[in-house]
């Protein structure tokens, strides 16, 4: 089946600071990998996504590139802000499981000024 | 636009009882999703309605929880006989078509607490 796998956390950066999350999936189809993020007192948000092999989704300074060989969808953001502390959510999409997000268990980063 | 909308925001019940939940997507959108949050993990998939008939309910824990989507807008979801397993943040989503390669809209979920 379908899974995605998360390093563990929680992270704590100082402002500034260069991050890097790790994510790597299983599919059994080629599927479409997304980072949702849930920020303190709202809802799960699309951050990013990338649909294909090769492609690199990109979004408030945020950016991840789907590695078919490495199985890998890291997410990575040069300098991070006290307002990027929120909770990180990798995901997959396999068309050949109805468009279902299969997601990791999440990693909260913690931004310190 | 209004986003997506679920009530209520919060639910408390006591074991045996039966609760109902609703999700409202966004106006048009085909797709609509249920996935329930424990505490420190993702969301898990439960049911996946396109239109108004489920096309996938594999995510469904058991028979004690049901889905329904009448008129291919509204979706309630019914948990029976609950149990303090159950509780957790359910999430309803909606997508304007069902493709995998489409951004799923969350609602602010529904937390469950079953005493």
């Amino acid at each position: 089946g379908n899974s995605v796998t998360q390093m563990e956390g929680p992270v704590t950066l100082s402002e500034e600071a260069f991050l890097t999350i790790n994510c790597t999936y299983t599919a059994t189809g080629y599927p479409s990998l997304f980072w949702y993020v849930q920020y303190p007192g709202e809802g799960l948000q699309l951050l990013l996504k990338a649909t294909k092999a090769d492609d690199k989704g990109s979004n408030k300074g945020f950016e991840a590139t789907y590695r078919k060989e490495t199985t890998s969808f890291h997410l990575e953001k040069g300098s991070v802000q006290v307002s990027d502390s929120a909770v990180y959510f990798c995901a997959l999409s396999d068309p050949g499981a109805n468009s279902k997000l299969t997601f990791g268990k999440g990693i909260t980063l913690s931004v310190r000024p | 636009g209004a986003g997506v909308s679920q009530t209520p925001s919060n639910k408390v019940t006591e074991k045996g009882k039966y609760v109902e939940l609703r999700c409202d997507p966004i106006s048009g959108h085909t797709a609509l999703y249920w996935y329930r949050q424990s505490l420190g993990q993702g969301p898990e998939f439960l049911i996946y309605f396109q239109g108004t008939g489920a096309a996938d309910d594999s995510g469904l824990p058991n028979d004690r929880f049901f889905a329904v989507r009448p008129e291919g807008s509204v979706s309630t979801l019914k948990i029976q006989r609950t149990e303090r397993g159950d509780s957790a943040v359910y999430l309803c989503a909606s997508s304007p078509t069902g493709l995998s390669y489409n951004e799923q809209f969350f609602g602010p979920g529904t937390r469950l607490t079953v005493l």
